[in-house]
């Protein structure tokens, strides 16, 4: 069985200020990591994914994340945020052939 | 040009009577998707179909149930509706299982 924890379900950061949400993730086969985010009154849209390669991986709107396999994580990072970032946030895996499981999301709130 | 598309974005009915939601997908992908998010914003899967075939059927009530008329639709109806059917439904696609998900916009079901 797999799971996804977000053990921050509410994350208050004030504008320019830099952000991360964190995600750790169990799951006894290799697995595929997304974050996406949602909008107010908005569908779910992909941030960035890990597949396989470089740890690091560079999504849309100056977000970044970096698998950590060791420790089992995959944290969402932006050095700076903006007010327009305010939304919630999801992690999510796929293992094996199996569908996305997603994690209980966390609301970023940027603060003028 | 939408990836995918829901219809309608907002639906208020009443308890017992029996709906339906429209998802269509242009991207050509082979796998469709339908999940539930409820109040507390946590999103699970309830079907996926692949080339007109149901692949994954979670622990829904048999109330819901999914139609594909081709690769490109996957409708989901529901009878006798209920008040805890009140969420946001979520249609998505991927090119096949096991690989990142598109979403849909949303239908925000309210059952009064």
């Amino acid at each position: 069985a797999q799971s996804v924890t977000q053990l921050d379900s509410q994350v208050p950061v004030f504008e320019e200020a830099p952000v991360e949400l964190r995600c750790n993730y169990s799951s006894s086969v290799s697995v595929y990591l997304f974050w996406y985010v949602q909008y107010p009154n908005q569908g779910l849209q992909l941030l960035l994914k890990y597949l396989s390669g470089s740890t690091l991986v560079k999504g849309i709107n100056g977000f970044e994340a970096e698998f950590n396999k060791s420790q089992t994580s995959f944290h969402l990072r932006k050095p700076s945020v903006h007010i327009s970032d305010t939304a919630e946030y999801f992690c999510a895996l796929i293992a094996g052939a199996n569908n996305l499981f997603f994690g209980t999301g966390t609301r970023l709130t940027v603060i003028p | 040009d939408t990836a995918v598309s829901q219809t309608p974005k907002y639906l208020v009915t009443q308890m017992g009577n029996d709906k339906s939601i429209k998802c269509e997908q242009n991207l050509g992908h082979d796998t469709m998707y339908w999940y539930k998010q409820d109040s507390k914003k946590f999103l699970k899967i309830m079907f996926s179909y692949n080339n007109k075939e149901l692949i994954i059927n979670e622990t829904v009530p048999n109330r819901f149930s999914p139609k594909s008329p081709d690769k490109a639709h996957l409708n989901l109806h529901i009878n006798s509706l209920e008040l805890g059917d009140s969420a946001v439904y979520f249609c998505a696609s991927s090119v096949r299982e096991g690989n990142e998900q598109y979403f849909g916009p949303g239908t925000r079901l309210t059952v009064t």
